[in-house]
């Protein structure tokens, strides 16, 4: 597709299940991102992949996450043991780029997101 | 401390109106690039206009339009002709280089409505 796709667009899962996001990142785009976005904040950074290389997972907040790009393009978040604080907006975004080059075409394009509710 | 901060938690303005959204921003590196997204009740983050820390030049696109002042580190989106499908969350977003594939750090947001 044209855009960042995601799925589920909603989860519902029971404290203690394990879930998985799925992202469809724009076709191309060597640089991908996951951010986490509680209510009424702003997106935070989970973790940074380059191709199948995930470079930095420095934003991952406990070792329930976890996350993986095989193929280079599909990713998934995967969060084990749910608890009601990882209830968040998980936002997939990518950029064509790989260099912070500061021009408006690396920009980075965002998914509509994945809503987790942890009950 | 804070890389960018956005004060102002909401604002109102009437439709047609010209409004402006605070941002400033915290970095010592000489390269970066300030990006604003709308956030709609939808949950998509887009795109609205970005500016480079070279920039000679204020960011325009259609009715937005980047206040950018590096001096003040501060880098205000102006929204034209404000328009009911304007209501939304913006947010303020920063980008430094040296990082190489560095990622955008964002404010808190501002939640824009704009009423008829």
């Amino acid at each position: 597709g044209a855009g960042v796709s995601q799925s589920p667009r909603y989860k519902v899962a029971k404290r203690g299940q394990d879930v998985a996001l799925r992202c469809d990142p724009i076709s191309g785009h060597v640089s991908l991102f996951w951010y986490q976005q509680a209510l009424g904040q702003g997106p935070e950074f989970l973790t940074y992949f380059q191709n199948e290389a995930q470079l930095d997972k420095s934003g991952l907040p406990s070792d329930r996450f976890f996350a993986e790009r095989p193929e280079g393009s599909v990713s998934t978040l995967k969060i084990q043991r749910t608890q009601q604080e990882d209830s968040a907006v998980y936002l997939c975004a990518s950029s064509l780029a790989v260099s912070a080059g500061l021009r408006s075409g690396n920009t980075i394009y965002f998914g509509e997101g994945s809503w987790l509710t942890v009950v | 401390a804070q890389k960018i901060t956005q004060t102002q938690p909401g604002m109102f303005v009437q439709e047609k109106e010209a409004v402006t959204l605070d941002c400033t921003y915290d970095t010592s590196d000489p390269s970066y690039g300030l990006f604003w997204y709308k956030q709609p009740s939808s949950g998509e983050m887009i795109f609205l206009i970005y500016q480079g820390s070279y920039d000679q030049q204020n960011a325009t696109e259609g009715r937005y339009s980047l206040n950018f002042q590096k001096a003040r580190k501060s880098a205000n989106l102006v929204i034209s002709a404000s328009q009911l499908g304007d209501s939304a969350m913006y947010f303020c977003a920063m980008r430094e280089v040296p990082s190489g594939y560095s990622t955008l750090t964002f404010g808190k947001g501002t939640m824009l409505l704009v009423s008829p």
